[in-house]
């Protein structure tokens, strides 16, 4: 699976959009790019993913460059509840690679 | 619905002592790992298993053995506990989606187990 690499830590003022960049150069056609998020010592949460279209949920939005090179998750308000840290991983599909390596993930504070 | 179990939630072992790891899985997925946080860390994998009786070593198995004799159930042992093994493990599975490119295969992850090693 490819590596990715992220920013130790990011501000993001509440109520503003938080956008977290991703780089996955050496990304395969059939890898997708997944985020996922850990609050404080839990279990991480899965957020999204995608292959190579712009993805949105309720919980945000993914975008996705053309070259599919880079990535970047998008939290269009956040909240303090979203001060967390944010993982972004690649991998094939589930009949097509079984590692899953996480990063060290970006560290996001939401200040008030 | 239970989702992932792990067991026990806190453990205290000595150093030499050996323990087992219990994940319990109850939504018939086909894959789960195990991994380990430090402090200030990301996670990082431990093994990991693609289905029932099958196992494979991630990021950093030393010290850890692993078994999936259930398909629910995947077992992270410590044979001679060492203080470096103290950390945080995570068990997650993951769901198999109903074709080879839907890409629904996200990890659910349980709780965690705080284990330290005097």
């Amino acid at each position: 699976d490819a590596k990715t690499t992220q920013p130790t830590s990011m501000d993001c003022a509440e109520g503003r959009a938080a956008n977290l960049p991703c780089n996955h150069s050496t990304i395969s056609g059939n890898e997708y790019v997944y985020w996922y998020r850990q609050i404080h010592s839990q279990g991480p949460q899965y957020i999204i993913h995608g292959l190579k279209n712009n993805e949105t949920n309720e919980m945000a939005s993914l975008i996705i460059t053309e070259d599919r090179k880079s990535s970047t998750l998008i939290l269009p308000h956040a909240t303090l509840r979203d001060t967390a840290v944010y993982y972004c991983i690649v991998s094939a599909n589930y009949n097509q690679g079984g590692k899953l390596i996480f990063g060290q993930g970006t560290e996001l504070s939401v200040k008030p | 619905n239970a989702g992932v179990t792990q067991t026990p939630k806190f453990r205290v072992l000595k150093t030499g002592q050996s323990m087992t790891l219990l994940c319990a899985q109850d939504m018939n997925h086909e894959y789960m790992y195990w991994y380990r946080q430090d402090p200030g860390m990301g996670l990082r994998l431990i093994h990991y298993s693609v289905g029932e009786g099958t196992t494979a070593k991630g990021e950093v198995p030393d010290g850890y053995n692993v078994s999936r004799l259930k398909k629910q159930n995947f077992l992270l042992g410590l044979e001679s506990a060492a203080p470096s093994q103290t950390s945080v493990y995570f068990c997650a599975s993951r769901k198999t989606s109903g074709g080879p490119f839907s890409g629904a295969n996200v990890l659910t992850f349980g709780a965690g187990s705080r284990l330290t090693v005097l």
